[in-house]
């Protein structure tokens, strides 16, 4: 089983609909993140979470927002989803308590919105 | 602020051919420097790592070194496969391992 699961894998969805991705972790990791990936743009970060009781703002969070319901829960809602919203999404995960700066990546969720 | 800029592709080779896929950073500090892969339909996952000047980060064959002086972290391979075939993705972190900034990827394909 993978370590890091995101659902749903694939999804189409019409503007103006709210959408919620999740994301679940069994390496027992603090740290967990919300990316989107763009074709010519990398990875760019939505939000991150140090622990259950800390949420904090990337660099692109505008239209988004999470929830961190457990250590191993972090999930990534679209209030209104917009077509500009339709990308790749990776959840991620790393351990602060190693001082391994490695992150772990789930499959992606392919989020299409029409 | 922190950037990473590396080069564009796609880059196509043969098997067996050399690669090189540079990359270069502006970072304050001393950055952690990266090399994420991902392979089709899944995703990233650590390559290599360098963290301080100097040092060279190598796995599977691929190795790339730590140049401050050059702010550069190029990531090099004598022989490709066609299994090699993925997106790289240069990265660094500065700030306590919270924050990881990824270039925009290179698409590399290798025909056998």
């Amino acid at each position: 089983d993978a370590d890091v699961t995101q659902t749903p894998r694939n999804r189409i969805t019409k503007t103006g609909k709210r959408i919620m991705l999740e994301c679940s972790q069994t390496k027992g990791h603090d740290r967990m993140y919300w990316y989107r990936q763009d074709p010519g743009l990398g990875l760019r970060l939505i939000y991150y979470s140090f622990d259950v009781k800390d949420i904090n703002k990337g660099e692109i969070s505008d239209g988004y927002s999470v929830s961190r319901q457990a250590q191993a829960k972090f999930s990534l809602s679209l209030e209104s989803a917009i077509p500009n919203q339709t990308a790749l999404y990776f959840c991620a995960t790393s351990d602060s308590r190693g001082r391994d700066e490695k992150l772990f990546f789930g499959s992606g969720t392919q989020l299409s919105v029409l | 602020g922190d950037s990473v800029t590396q080069m564009e592709g796609p880059v196509t080779l043969s098997e067996e051919a050399f690669l090189t896929i540079n990359c270069t950073y502006t970072a304050t500090g001393y950055p952690s420097l990266f090399w994420y892969v991902q392979y089709p339909g899944e995703g990233l996952q650590l390559l290599l790592k360098a963290t301080k000047a100097d040092d060279k980060g190598s796995n599977k064959g691929f190795e790339a070194t730590y140049r401050k002086e050059t702010t550069s972290f190029h990531l090099e391979k004598g022989s490709v496969q066609v299994s090699d075939s993925a997106v790289y993705f240069c990265a660094l972190s500065n700030t306590g391992g919270f924050k990881t900034i990824f270039g925009a990827g290179t698409r590399l394909f290798v025909k056998a």
